[in-house]
């Protein structure tokens, strides 16, 4: 299998905390940087979270990503409606040579 | 302001070749890597490949899915990077987007093109 390990769905209510978990193995987050992208309904994918743990301006500080060994995570706190998207993480793999996506995580907002 | 706008989408046969193109503008490609990454309808994120700057010698570097049939390449003079796709298949159908690389370390996709549709139909 030669993507991360992404939970399919994740829900929660408004001002909720949710996180999704990205799993993987030793040549990819263990040895690299997770990287998180925010898809929202009909747009382009964005950057959300680099480096494990860093905001980008303009991302606001409800997202926060953390990463330990082989697995890394996404916190939103404060659920709004329109954090309503998919959630892709990513991470270099050093044994093939190559950027390895998670399947995605699908984010609703009850 | 970083612009990437992608070109060349369009329905085509299996078997059958397309070649996408990437303009840039807000800023010069040559100090960036480029990447290729594309999402099949309804589908996730598949990395594509990748175009290094010159200060690794523009080396290229692909999917195994995509590698001998694929092929990225740049022309810095015209800020533009292209995606030439050959012996096409049925799951080569996405939307292909152009990305512009962080320049630093660690690397991560810092700018997406609203990407482009390619069909791959008989």
């Amino acid at each position: 299998q030669s993507v991360l390990t992404q939970p399919p769905s994740a829900s929660g209510t408004p001002g909720q905390r949710v996180t999704i978990s990205c799993s993987g193995i030793s040549s990819n987050i263990g040895s690299n940087a997770v990287n998180w992208y925010q898809q929202l309904p009909g747009a382009a994918p964005r950057l959300l979270i680099c480096c494990n743990d860093q905001r980008p301006s303009g991302v606001p500080d409800r997202f926060s990503g953390s990463k330990s060994g082989t697995s890394a995570s996404l916190a939103i706190s404060g659920l709004q409606s329109e954090d309503e998207a998919d959630y892709f993480c990513a991470a270099w793999d050093d044994s093939l040579n190559a950027v390895l996506f998670g399947g995605g995580t699908k984010l609703t907002v009850l | 302001e970083v612009q990437l706008v992608e070109s060349g989408g369009g329905l085509v046969q299996p078997g059958g070749s397309l070649r996408l193109s990437c303009a840039a503008s807000g800023f010069s490609i040559s100090d960036h890597y480029m990447d290729w990454v594309r999402q099949p309808p309804g589908k996730g994120l598949e990395w594509v490949g990748r175009t290094r700057n010159r200060a690794k010698s523009y080396t290229t570097a692909y999917a195994a899915s995509v590698k001998g049939r694929f092929t990225i390449s740049r022309d810095d003079s015209k800020n533009s990077v292209s995606l030439q796709m050959n012996s096409l298949k049925t799951e080569d159908t996405a939307v292909y987007y152009c990305i512009r690389v962080h320049s630093g370390t660690p690397k991560y996709f810092q700018h997406w093109g609203q990407g482009t549709l390619v069909t791959v139909s008989s």
